[in-house]
């Protein structure tokens, strides 16, 4: 079936340095794929997101890439801090479908 | 910056019992959403709402759910005959368009069937 995953269930990064959180897709149809954070007893709080005519795009100190030949979408998030530390997730829709989201990925920031 | 609010933060409801979750979306949006979450697992779609009408609906949102928005500003979930496996976090999102544009969620109000 069709589904939207996440590579690592949890990643573990030093203050300071870059975090990638990586996450595939099997829906070939989808064209808009969105990155939430959510973090503790919070509801899934928008990054940034990125249509499927374009590979990448950057906002503050983060960068959705976009690989439509493999199906996999990736969230960079530049000079990692503290506050960062949340599950993340992606979440993928095609046309007016509803939204589909990945199993989360637990992002811990080490002081 | 608007935001989506629900209430309550927490409910607990005695198996059986019919409970309403409650959310303001945020002002100009036009579609409206909820979703599950049971603990450690994805968030799941349940229903989504436009110009008054269930537009789509998940294989969770069976008879045991509807919604409603009854005034202006509130969109409601109500869930009769409460299970166990009803206990989960239920999140509130909206839009201001279908499709392209993210949707903005609220901080879910957590449901615990004893």
């Amino acid at each position: 079936g069709e589904s939207v995953g996440l590579h690592l269930p949890t990643l573990s990064v030093q203050e300071g340095d870059n975090s990638i959180i990586n996450c595939a897709y099997s829906n070939s149809a989808s064209d808009y794929f969105i990155w939430y954070k959510q973090e503790s007893g919070k509801g899934p709080q928008f990054i940034i997101d990125i249509r499927s005519n374009m590979d990448k795009r950057q906002g503050q100190r983060v960068t959705v890439l976009l690989n439509k030949t493999v199906k996999h979408l990736s969230l960079q998030i530049a000079a990692t801090q503290p506050g960062d530390s949340a599950v993340y997730f992606c979440a993928e829709l095609s046309g007016n479908t509803p939204l589909v989201f990945g199993k989360g990925t637990r992002l811990s920031v080490i002081a | 910056e608007p935001e989506v609010t629900q209430t309550p933060s927490h409910q607990v409801t005695q198996m059986g019992q019919e409970v309403i979750l409650r959310c303001v979306p945020i002002s100009n949006h036009l579609y409206f959403y909820w979703y599950r979450q049971i603990l450690g697992q994805k968030v799941e779609f349940l229903v989504s709402f436009y110009n008054n009408e269930i537009s789509e609906k998940s294989e969770i949102f069976d008879d045991q759910f509807s919604v409603e928005r009854p005034d202006g500003s509130n969109f409601t979930l109500k869930i009769r005959s409460t299970k166990l496996e009803d206990s989960a976090m239920y999140f509130c999102a909206s839009n201001f368009r279908a499709g392209n544009q993210p949707q903005h969620f609220g901080d879910g109000t957590r449901l615990s069937i004893l």
